[in-house]
């Protein structure tokens, strides 16, 4: 069973178009994370729930909305795509918050956004 | 400003041999540090964590080192094999992980 999963796996569309990663994990934790790794491979934190309350929100902007439906499901939505938002998009989960001791990180396989 | 450095981009090395990456950082003070391994195509795997009181951590072939006055972790592989060609990235935790770069390793059979 896979333990964190996201879908789509490739994500290829145009421009100004609005679209949803979806992620799921089947740990029990209660921290879900959404990474951004640029082209140089950094990988940078976007947004954090624990127990569906949002608890990092780190500079990004307000065309990404994170949506927590229950403590098992994190998705994306990105609305009015540019070029810039190409990369790969990873979510993660954890069993306690970023400040937690011993915060290991159990990351998707990631979706490749590719915008035209 | 906050800063977190990997070694250089790739290092290519013998089977056999040790790998030695290496992490610096500069405007931190994390109460522990990880690292994780990537394979093409995948999501970053955790290999190790250590704390700020914790000099060296060890698993299989794996060490970890943590100098919290140097601002330095020292990350090894010993008796190096092929598949352990992947890309290594090393976090500094607080409210949130910081991730450097990582440094591309390239075994050679």
């Amino acid at each position: 069973d896979t333990a964190v999963s996201q879908t789509p796996k490739y994500l290829v569309t145009q421009m100004g178009n609005d679209k949803s990663i979806k992620c799921e994990q089947n740990l029990g934790h209660d921290t879900m994370y959404w990474y951004k790794q640029d082209s140089k491979k950094f990988l940078k934190i976007m947004f954090s729930y624990n127990n569906k309350e949002l608890i990092i929100n780190e500079t990004v902007p307000n065309r990404f909305s994170p949506k927590s439906p229950d403590k098992a499901h994190l998705n994306l939505h990105i609305n009015s795509l540019e070029l810039g938002d190409s990369a790969v998009y990873f979510c993660a989960s954890s069993q306690d918050r970023g400040d937690a001791d011993g915060n290991e990180q159990f990351f998707g396989p990631g979706t490749r956004l590719t915008v035209l | 400003s906050q800063k977190i450095e990997q070694n250089s981009e790739a290092l290519n090395i013998q089977e056999g041999k040790t790998a030695t990456l290496t992490c610096n950082y500069t405007n931190y003070s994390p109460a522990y540090l990880q690292w994780y391994r990537q394979d093409p195509g995948r999501g970053p795997v955790f290999l190790l964590l250590i704390r700020e009181n914790e000099k060296e951590k060890r698993k299989e072939r794996l060490k970890v080192t943590f100098d919290t006055t140097l601002k330095q972790s020292l990350f090894h592989i010993t008796a190096s094999q092929p598949a352990d060609s992947a890309t290594y990235l090393c976090a500094l935790a607080g409210y949130k992980l910081s991730f450097g770069a990582g440094t591309t390793v390239t075994v050679r059979a």
